[in-house]
């Protein structure tokens, strides 16, 4: 079975400040790993994935995560945020291969960024 | 293309009622998958379909159920509604299996 866990409930942090979400899983076998984002009141808009090859993926507004196998981990990092990236952030796992390739999700961590 | 669509947005019912959700797929995807999520709460698996037939389960109790058509849109029946209940319910489609795509949700309250 496969997880996923999401150290940090809510991540506070002022605009155009650095920040970065935990993300960590486990499985048994090789993975995809995604981050999804939830705006209040709406469904989950695919941020970015891995799926295979170089492990530092990057989605159109400047968030990033690193796939690291060593580790466990795939955290979300943006070098500078802005009001409107405050939301609640989801990291899912699924297996690529001899597994279910359904998505499972962590608890989600509420990025919320202050003026 | 249109995305992925649910119906209805919210939807009020009380202990013991039986509810409906619909889902429409994107255009050409033959899965989907319904997720519950609570509030505070990431999402939670129920179940999903591959061309009409069901391919997997979460831990959900018999009293939820589901349909996939021809044209792959799906339904999410759930009997004898209890207050635990009450969450987002999400859709989601998928040609490939890295790739999902997910609807605004129903937001259903039980009271």
């Amino acid at each position: 079975a496969q997880s996923v866990t999401q150290l940090d409930s809510q991540v506070p942090v002022f605009e155009e400040a650095p920040v970065e979400l935990r993300c960590n899983y486990s499985s048994s076998v090789s993975v995809y790993l995604f981050w999804y984002v939830q705006y209040p009141n709406q469904g989950l808009q695919l941020l970015l994935k891995y799926l295979s090859g170089s492990t530092l993926v990057k989605s159109i507004n400047g968030f990033e995560a690193e796939f690291n196998k060593s580790q466990t981990s795939f955290h979300l990092r943006k070098p500078s945020v802005h009001i409107s990236d405050t939301a609640e952030y989801f990291c899912a796992v699924s297996h690529a291969s001899g597994g279910s390739y359904i998505p499972t999700f962590g608890r989600g961590t509420s990025l919320i960024v202050h003026p | 293309e249109t995305g992925v669509t649910q119906s209805p947005t919210h939807l009020i019912k009380t202990r013991g009622q039986q509810v409906t959700l619909r889902c429409s797929s994107q255009s050409g995807h033959n899965t989907v998958s319904w997720y519950q999520q609570a509030l505070g709460q990431g999402p939670q698996f129920i179940f999903q379909y591959y061309r009409e037939e069901e391919n997997g389960r979460g831990n959900f109790p018999p009293r939820f159920s589901g349909l996939q058509f021809p044209n792959y849109s799906s339904e999410l029946n759930v009997n004898a509604l209890e207050l635990d209940d009450s969450a987002l319910y999400l859709c989601a489609s998928s040609l490939a299996a890295s790739s999902w795509f997910f609807g605004p949700g129903t937001r259903l309250t039980v009271l």
